[in-house]
């Protein structure tokens, strides 16, 4: 059974600073995604990482992605309010199905 | 949004009453999913579809049956709704990019079930 474990479950960061979210998964895949949540809305997705060393940047999120250690990583740089939201990691496998960690609430202090 | 809808958006329901959420989508997408949201779980997968009439089980399909008779429609039936079954559901459907699949999320359907 796959399971996808996500930590810090909570942060809260100051503006400017700089922070990682891990993602550990327990079997082999070689796709993740990465999603972003606010309070009562859908899912937004952020990053899809196909490959052993994928890395994707958008603005101040950077993911990546390393297949051998099973582990994905989100990194956030000088962080600003808007970033304040749940973050998902979640792992492909089989046909196109997905398990997900248990989120990363992160606060945003001015 | 991917084109994606669902129905109702908020519901309240006795146990013991059945009920259905309807997921519909407008591209043509083959792969559909139902999850549901729950506090300190992320989300898990209920059921999922590879196309009409070709459904499977998820991995917390117990107490859940779907049904997806036309490629634009994948519907959620609560047989018999209990208080466990409170929750915020989605559906979502993969959509194929370079290299791969991204899947994109509907808006949700909360359920209460008192």
């Amino acid at each position: 059974e796959l399971k996808v474990e996500q930590n810090p479950l909570f942060l809260s960061m100051q503006e400017g600073k700089n922070y990682t979210i891990y993602c550990n998964y327990s079997t082999t895949s070689d796709r993740l995604y990465w999603y972003r949540q606010d309070p009562g809305k859908s899912l937004e997705s952020l990053f899809v990482l196909l490959s052993n060393g994928a890395v994707k940047q958008e603005g101040r999120l950077m993911a990546s992605l390393d297949t051998k250690a099973r582990l994905s990583t989100l990194h956030i740089t000088a962080a600003v309010h808007d970033l304040s939201a749940t973050y998902f990691c979640a792992v492909v496998w089989g046909n196109e199905k997905l398990t997900f960690g248990t989120g990363t609430r992160l606060t945003i202090i001015p | 949004d991917a084109g994606i809808t669902q129905s109702p958006r908020h519901k309240v329901t006795e146990t013991g009453t059945p009920v259905t959420l309807r997921c519909h989508q407008t591209e043509n997408h083959r792969y559909m999913y139902w999850y549901r949201q729950d506090p300190g779980h992320g989300l898990r997968l209920i059921h999922y579809s590879y196309g009409v009439k070709d459904t499977d089980k998820g991995e917390v399909s117990d107490g859940y049956s779907v049904s997806r008779s036309k490629t634009e429609d994948f519907l959620l039936t609560l047989e018999s709704a209990t208080s466990s079954q409170t929750s915020v559901y989605f559906c979502a459907i993969s959509s194929r990019l370079a290299g791969g699949y991204e899947q994109y999320f509907g808006p949700g359907t909360r359920l209460t079930v008192t």
